[in-house]
């Protein structure tokens, strides 16, 4: 059973634009929720994180919307640059550090120029 | 910031080979490791959960004989795949959390990419 669906599973945008990737979760207890890159050859790195208690977080061209009552979450890339384009993969767990994290599917982002 | 180490960051060895993979967290202390596992173009597969001075908890449908954890210290952590075989070509990718604060998230490594010939 899947808990965390992404979509889309890939993404073109032109430069400048804003990418957008959807996820939703099933799971109630899950009360934190990260979004990472991944290059090719790398291991994902954490991009941004939201815990439930608010609805929008913002760190520069980076932004998580959370919608509780609806069991969903996005992230919104403004300004799309082709040095964003990577997989991402949203996430969910019970808590940041110890529990084990559930990974969507992942996102192929493009940015074209 | 944390920075968690894996090595080697590529292994090629012929079928039957035992591989070690290490995961060292670098400038922090960690109780708790996770190792995952993807095949391409496809989403992290939490593999087992690696607790430092105990055994692993292994999630359903890994074989804990075939993939032995080691957990030795508050730093590192390795992974055997113990008599390798082609279907266990994929890339492997470890995890942490620092001790100290257990709001802290999970920091990642570079990953292993393993081609078993």
């Amino acid at each position: 059973q899947q808990q965390v669906k992404q979509s889309p599973q890939s993404l073109i945008v032109q430069k400048g634009g804003i990418s957008i990737i959807n996820c939703a979760y099933e799971n109630t207890a899950f009360d934190y929720f990260p979004w990472y890159q991944q290059f090719p050859g790398k291991g994902p790195a954490l991009l941004i994180a939201i815990r439930p208690d608010v609805s929008e977080k913002k760190e520069g061209r980076f932004t998580i919307s959370f919608n509780k009552s609806a069991k969903q979450f996005s992230l919104h890339i403004m300004d799309s640059q082709p040095g964003d384009s990577a997989t991402y993969f949203c996430a969910a767990s019970r808590g940041a550090g110890s529990y084990q994290l559930t990974f969507g599917k992942g996102t192929k982002l493009s940015v074209i120029p | 910031g944390a920075v968690v180490s894996q090595h080697p960051s590529r292994v090629i060895c012929k079928s039957g080979t035992s591989v070690k993979i290490e995961c060292r967290s670098l400038d922090f202390q960690a109780t708790t490791m996770f190792w995952y596992r993807q095949f391409p173009k496809q989403s992290l597969m939490l593999m087992a959960t690696s607790n430092e001075g105990s055994k692993a908890t292994y999630e359903q449908g890994v074989e804990k004989d075939k993939f032995l954890i080691n957990h030795a210290s508050l730093t590192l952590s390795t992974l055997t795949v113990t008599s390798a075989h082609p279907e266990d070509s994929s890339f492997y990718i470890c995890s942490a959390r620092p001790l100290r604060d257990s709001n802290q998230p999970q920091h990642f490594g570079d990953g292993t990419r393993l081609s078993i010939l």
